[in-house]
């Protein structure tokens, strides 16, 4: 089946600095692209929709600027959260839409990234 | 894209078969339902996705109903790898701008030695 990698797995950092989430699809590639958040207990909700080559397209209530994505190419996508804090704390998931397969454009996740704002 | 009920929780002995219901009452003609599973602290899995005829893959079958009110998803022979969240979304198949997974609660399934 289609591969996505996300690096890193997991990620403490201090409060106010910038962390950087990348987002792979190592075997198709993918023109789009999407980012997931979520908090325990609790179900994914999308934050964005990122095609490659343009801007990303965020649902209504999340930060375009606190949460920057960028879609340089067909396998790769990067979150950026800006001026992390406490409550950021999150597990951010991202998932690729495979263009090439039997025409159901399924979406493939990637394993998550633990990210810890101390 | 339309909404989808499931039960909060199941539980299941391992073996034996696991049936996942889901309702969708309001699905629209050109909409599939996808599977897919969540193990703790993981990424999604897709399990199986379906329009209106039953489907079969290695890892579960999905039984659709006639008017596609409603669905199951059935894990043959559940084992203990099988505990998960899983996840019954209702979505249109093809690119277009508004085409994409939005996730409901979905159903806890414990799967008991």
């Amino acid at each position: 089946g289609a591969v996505v990698s996300q690096h890193p797995s997991w990620v403490i950092c201090k409060s106010g600095t910038s962390v950087k989430i990348e987002c792979r699809s190592l075997d198709f590639q993918a023109t789009t692209m999407f980012w997931y958040r979520q908090f325990p207990k609790q179900s994914l909700m999308l934050m964005a929709t990122s095609n490659e080559g343009s801007k990303a397209t965020y649902e209504q209530g999340v930060e375009k600027d606190k949460f920057l994505i960028n879609h340089a190419s067909l396998t790769l996508s990067t979150l950026t959260v800006t001026s992390a804090h406490p409550e950021d704390s999150s597990f951010y998931i991202c998932s690729a839409r495979d263009l090439g397969r039997g025409g159901g454009y399924e979406q493939y996740f990637g394993p998550g990234t633990r990210l810890t704002v101390t | 894209d339309a909404k989808t009920t499931q039960p909060t929780s199941m539980d299941c002995a391992e073996g034996r078969a696991a049936n996942l219901p889901c309702n969708h009452s309001t699905i629209s003609g050109n909409e599939y339902v996808y599977w897919y599973r969540q193990i703790h602290s993981q990424g999604p899995q897709y399990i199986i996705h379906g329009l209106k005829n039953n489907e079969t893959n290695e890892m579960a079958s999905l039984i659709i109903t006639e008017d596609r009110k409603s669905s199951t998803l059935i894990l043959p022979h559940a084992t203990l790898r099988d505990t998960a969240v899983y996840y019954c979304i209702v979505r249109v198949a093809e690119e277009t701008s508004g085409s994409r997974l939005t996730f409901g609660e979905g159903t806890q399934l414990t799967v008991n030695p």
